[in-house]
């Protein structure tokens, strides 16, 4: 089945740039997500990305589709302490009802 | 406009008891899953309803069952606790097909 990876753990100082990565398998992968979860709550949706896109940028937001390598990067310049959450990244295929979600990275902002 | 609430927000259930989380949506989705999050697995697939009338079976759907009320409602049932089940549960509705999920808040359960 289709499997989504990310590394567990991401430390930064604020004011630098945070790049987050993400690789999945499924190759028929229409639409890719960017979440954001803080403590004690639900996940919310960042920013997505078609598949025939290469990149998209929203405000302090990038993100970069690498379809060859099936790679998702996203890019959060001047990185805050309110950026510090759990960093989703999910895939969905055309036909599927449902989306496939990494295991999370933990982004932690240093003073 | 509230979009995704469940209740209650946290849970305490000894080891057989039995609960009903609930899920309601305002945001007129086709598809409600319920998602369980354990630490360093993500979030798990435990049932989905594609629309009003069906539901099916996610990844991990043992000791679980369901209900699609109607459009705006999807509850999670727990027959008989057990402490793997202990988790942070969460529902979400989709409009469509490539539509991005909208999350409820959580409810935090603890089996003991």
């Amino acid at each position: 089945g289709e499997d989504v990876e990310q590394s567990l753990f991401l430390s930064v100082r604020e004011g630098d740039s945070s790049v987050i990565n993400c690789t999945y398998t499924d190759s028929s992968s229409t639409y890719l997500y960017w979440y954001k979860q803080e403590p004690g709550a639900g996940l919310q949706l960042l920013t997505y990305i078609f598949s025939n896109m290469d990149m998209k940028q929203d405000q302090r937001l990038t993100v970069l589709l690498n379809k060859k390598d099936k790679h998702l990067s996203l890019r959060i310049a001047d990185t805050q302490t309110g950026d510090s959450a759990i960093y989703f990244c999910a895939e969905s295929e055309g036909s599927a009802r449902q989306l496939t979600f990494g295991s999370g990275t933990q982004l932690t902002v240093l003073p | 406009n509230a979009g995704v609430t469940q209740t209650p927000k946290f849970q305490v259930l000894k080891t057989g008891q039995s609960m009903t989380l609930q899920c309601a949506q305002d945001m007129n989705h086709n598809s409600m899953y319920w998602y369980r999050q354990d630490p360093g697995m993500g979030l798990r697939l435990i049932y989905y309803s594609a629309s009003e009338g069906t539901t099916d079976k996610g990844e991990v759907p043992n000791g679980y069952n369901v209900s699609r009320l109607n459009k705006r409602e999807f509850s999670l049932r727990l027959e008989s606790a057990a402490p793997s089940q202990t988790s942070v549960y969460f529902c979400a509705g989709r409009g469509g097909e490539n539509s991005p999920l909208h999350f409820g808040n959580g409810t935090r359960l603890t089996v003991t």
